[in-house]
């Protein structure tokens, strides 16, 4: 199994600013994943962040807006950028540990 | 490319009554399918996984799935609705080539006294 840390789990921000959302997992592990739920919307997953490489991102987001660095096994992070009313949502960092995906409680974001 | 269909996005159903919510998935590989459930403010919860052992998964709270080849389905099932079931419910689907999840689109459960 893995323990998933995230923070903060909850934000309200300006619009214009940035937020960094850090994960941090109790195991290393090779891939870690962020995704984002709108409000009232299912989880769309934003990349793939792997130790050691470039993340790779999903149709529909970008590295500008959606940066992501992945320094070790146990740690990453995820930051919005520019942020926008539309970017409320809640953050999701997820692992895979034998077959099953863990998640992490969520950051939930409110842009105002 | 892999793809999830939840029928529904609501269902409500009588407490003691038998509660099924409907999934089909699309993948050019052999998946590995899961249920997930969210509560009201929480983080995700694993029900019940599939990961081409047995067809028929039994997971936590009395819920279980069958896996239907032949129709693409991943149906999630409980005998009797207790008023504690009340919640978001996902579907998910993955392989060995692609890692991450792809979630259907959730069905809400509200179960009725």
């Amino acid at each position: 199994s893995a323990v998933i840390s995230q923070k903060p789990s909850r934000d309200i921000c300006q619009r214009g600013t940035s937020l960094t959302i850090q994960c941090q997992v109790d195991s290393q592990v090779t891939m870690m994943f962020w995704y984002r739920q709108q409000p009232g919307q299912s989880l769309t997953l934003i990349a793939t962040a792997n130790q050691g490489s470039e993340a790779t991102y999903e149709s529909g987001f970008v590295i500008d807006k959606f940066p992501i660095s992945r320094p070790n096994l146990t740690f990453s992070t995820l930051t919005v950028s520019n942020m926008s009313p539309e970017d409320s949502s809640i953050y999701l960092c997820s692992v895979e540990v034998g077959q099953q995906a863990f998640f992490g409680q969520g950051t939930r974001l409110t842009v105002v | 490319a892999q793809s999830v269909t939840q029928l529904g996005s609501h269902v409500s159903v009588s407490e003691g009554a038998l509660v099924l919510l409907r999934c089909n998935y699309s993948s050019s590989v052999p998946p590995y399918l899961f249920w997930y459930v969210q509560y009201p403010n929480q983080g995700l919860q694993l029900l019940l996984k599939y990961t081409s052992a047995a067809t028929l998964v039994k997971g936590i709270n009395g819920f279980e799935a069958e896996f239907k080849k032949s129709e693409t389905s991943f149906h999630l099932t409980k005998p009797s609705a207790h008023m504690s079931d009340a919640a978001e419910y996902f579907c998910a689907v993955s392989d060995t080539g692609r890692r991450a999840l792809t979630f259907g689109s959730g069905t809400r459960l509200q179960v009725q006294p």
